[in-house]
């Protein structure tokens, strides 16, 4: 079946880096582009970046432009974040997401990877 | 940046009610490029509607969308005890993505 799994989270100190990742399967992966998203502990959900299906143009919330990489590998069906520069207000749940097939809308998900950046 | 505001924040409603939730966008939704999402405690969102009236893959018609430009609506007709949860609407016209701050409707 179609489906998304992260992985790559945990507790990292400010100003430190760490690398999520995001395994497709059940799917032509390298026909789409893919997001991630983030949700704080008891907030909302909040994009965070776009890449294209062929990794020629990537996306960024403000919030983390300049301190996120995203990338992916299309030969390993595979789906990066690259975080540097790692602040408190980092602290979330990070889900991969694919789109539909006709629109940008969300129709598969992760289960989520928690990065925890104590303050 | 298109931010949606959602209303009510919470809505208290019983099983076998009709619920009613309101996105409002800033500024007009390209395309009409409009989705509402459910989550529940410990998991991922569920796409629901797109469009913003198309339902999702397997979702039940109970549930409905409509709308365009600023305004929308996610209308669920008699709630089910599986649909109290927390749900968010997300404009995906135009960069970046936005999502509403979520309605949670509860029991």
């Amino acid at each position: 079946q179609v489906q998304l799994v992260g992985s790559g989270g945990g507790v990292v100190q400010p100003g430190g880096s760490l690398r999520l990742s995001c395994a497709a399967s059940g799917f032509t992966y390298s026909k789409y582009g893919m997001h991630w998203v983030r949700q704080a502990p008891g907030k909302g959900l909040e994009w965070v970046a776009f890449i294209r299906y062929d990794g020629s143009t990537k996306d960024y919330a403000d919030s983390v432009k300049g301190r996120f990489t995203i990338s992916r590998d299309n030969s390993k069906n595979t789906l990066y974040l690259q975080m540097n520069s790692l602040r408190a207000d980092d602290t979330a749940v990070y889900y991969c997401a694919k789109p539909l097939p006709s629109n940008d809308a969300f129709d598969i998900w992760g289960q989520g990877t928690m990065v925890t950046v104590p303050s | 940046e298109i931010v949606l505001t959602q209303s009510p924040g919470t809505l208290s409603l019983s099983p076998g009610e009709r619920a009613t939730l309101s996105c409002r966008a800033s500024q007009t939704v390209s395309n009409n490029y409009l989705a509402w999402y459910q989550q529940k405690p410990g998991q991922a969102p569920r796409l629901l509607i797109f469009g913003p009236s198309y339902r999702a893959t397997g979702i039940p018609d109970r549930f409905s969308g409509s709308g365009s430009g600023t305004d929308f609506t996610l209308t669920i007709s008699r709630l089910e005890p599986e649909d109290f949860a927390v749900y968010y609407c997300q404009q995906y016209g135009n960069s970046p993505y936005t999502f509403g701050q979520g309605t949670q409707l509860e029991i």
